[in-house]
């Protein structure tokens, strides 16, 4: 089952501009967590926001979570070549005792 | 360094073969989990295992089969009952604690038929 769907499923930009993906899932959730996988690689993961978080910050990723509409964002901010990755949300549903991972969005970064 | 070891990175199948995938960590992560990715898709998920000994059906365990004899590995089988197992295949673990699960991912075995 694939709970978090996420969107858009491709983004490209210009090095320095802001990057903001978004995820949506159905079920009431413990956290949500985003990953990032390089290509040919495993997913590394970037950041977790708890189901009583509303936004959190690592460098320059922000993550923000709105329960009511079951949505979270991934914001990367100054965004680098480096960048250039899938990025996968996860839901960490109530009650399971597994993640649930998006389709998710691949991002390009043009320098 | 701590971390997860898949192996091989490439693997071959032949019809009516089985194979199986190693999964190694080094991280005294209780939960290990198996995915699946084709092209351009996410992950999903094949079989976990919450604790040495045990392990439960994810979404898509049709044609295989898992084992936990020790903490430390996880492999996978890809039997000949899967008939369509191209696919990048990737071993995760985590410290079981239900409510912060931050997954670290091995690097994947790349499946193909020949």
């Amino acid at each position: 089952s694939q709970q978090g769907e996420e969107d858009p499923q491709a983004l490209s930009i210009q090095e320095g501009e802001n990057a903001t993906m978004n995820c949506s899932y159905k079920t009431s959730i413990n956290n949500l967590q985003w990953y990032r996988q390089n290509s040919g690689r495993g997913l590394v993961h970037l950041i977790l926001i708890r189901s009583n978080e509303r936004e959190k910050h690592s460098g320059r990723l922000r993550v923000t979570l709105d329960t009511s509409k079951k949505s979270s964002s991934l914001l990367i901010t100054a965004s680098r070549a480096a960048d250039t990755a899938s990025y996968f949300c996860a839901t960490d549903e109530k009650g399971a005792q597994k993640l649930v991972f998006g389709q998710g969005t691949r991002l390009t970064i043009n320098p | 360094d701590g971390g997860i070891t898949q192996s091989p990175k490439y693997l071959f199948r032949k019809e009516g073969q089985n194979v199986t995938l190693s999964c190694e960590q080094n991280l005294n992560h209780d939960a290990m989990y198996w995915y699946r990715q084709d092209p351009g898709q996410g992950l999903r998920l094949i079989y976990y295992s919450q604790i040495v000994n045990d392990f439960q059906k994810g979404d898509i365990a049709e044609g295989y089969s898992v084992s936990r004899e020790k903490k430390e590995s996880f492999p996978l089988t890809v039997t000949s009952a899967q008939k369509n197992p191209t696919a990048f295949y990737l071993c995760a673990s985590s410290s079981g604690d239900r409510d912060h699960q931050p997954q670290h991912f091995g690097d994947g075995t790349r499946l193909s038929i020949l």
